[in-house]
């Protein structure tokens, strides 16, 4: 089946540093990928949608300067957390949409701490 | 704009027991329906349902859709405790070009 990894699986910063997250789909490739974040005992949050070579689109109320996402080729986008400050601890999670552009397969997602 | 809901939004069983989870859509340009498993980590697919009236089946898991009343639902017979987890719905909107999720049903499989 399809695997999408992610790196790092956890990850503990201090406020004001930069951290940057990669996805990979690593059988596939994904035209699209998509950037949630999910908070204890609440439901995925949807922060960008993302296509190979061109400039993500953001869903309301996410700060594009603040999360950089850059999908170069067709198996790999990256999310950074810029200027971290503690209320950006979340579990991370991306996933990569298969050519038929049907099924989503999600990666197994980044748990931020910042202090 | 696109909805999904999931009901019940939490179930506790026994093991052994079987439930059913249901999930309702109301999106444009409807191609599928996705089921996902969510444990501790990220979510892992489960089924995509294109077709009315089609079961498909995985072990005691099994999902089917009804086009025409715009839901779906996911069966676990003989539950056990590995079956805990929230189970996700999503459609897919081709449009759009993301999916929207519901919020989820947490199931508690009690030994």
């Amino acid at each position: 089946g399809a695997v999408v990894s992610q790196h790092p699986s956890w990850v503990i910063c201090k406020s004001g540093t930069s951290v940057k997250i990669e996805c990979r789909s690593l059988d596939f490739q994904a035209t699209t990928m998509f950037w949630y974040r999910q908070f204890p005992k609440q439901s995925l949050m949807l922060m960008a949608t993302s296509n190979e070579g061109s400039k993500a689109t953001y869903e309301q109320g996410v700060e594009k300067d603040k999360f950089l996402i850059n999908h170069a080729s067709l198996t790999l986008s990256t999310l950074t957390v810029t200027s971290a400050h503690p209320e950006d601890s979340s579990f991370y999670i991306c996933s990569a949409r298969d050519v038929a552009g049907e099924t989503q397969y999600f990666g197994p997602g980044t748990r931020l701490l910042v202090l | 704009e696109d909805k999904v809901v999931q009901s019940p939004l939490s179930l506790v069983v026994h093991e052994g027991d079987t439930v059913t989870l249901n999930c309702s859509y109301e999106v444009t340009n409807f191609r599928s329906l996705l089921w996902y498993k969510q444990e501790k980590k990220a979510p892992t697919f489960l089924f995509m349902l294109t077709s009315s009236g089609i079961e498909k089946k995985s072990g005691r898991l099994s999902s089917i859709l009804d086009k025409k009343e715009l839901f779906s639902i996911l069966n676990i017979t003989a539950t056990q405790t590995g079956d805990s987890a929230v189970y996700l719905c999503a459609v897919p909107n081709t449009n759009a070009g993301k999916s929207t999720f519901g919020d989820g049903t947490t199931l508690t499989v009690k030994p």
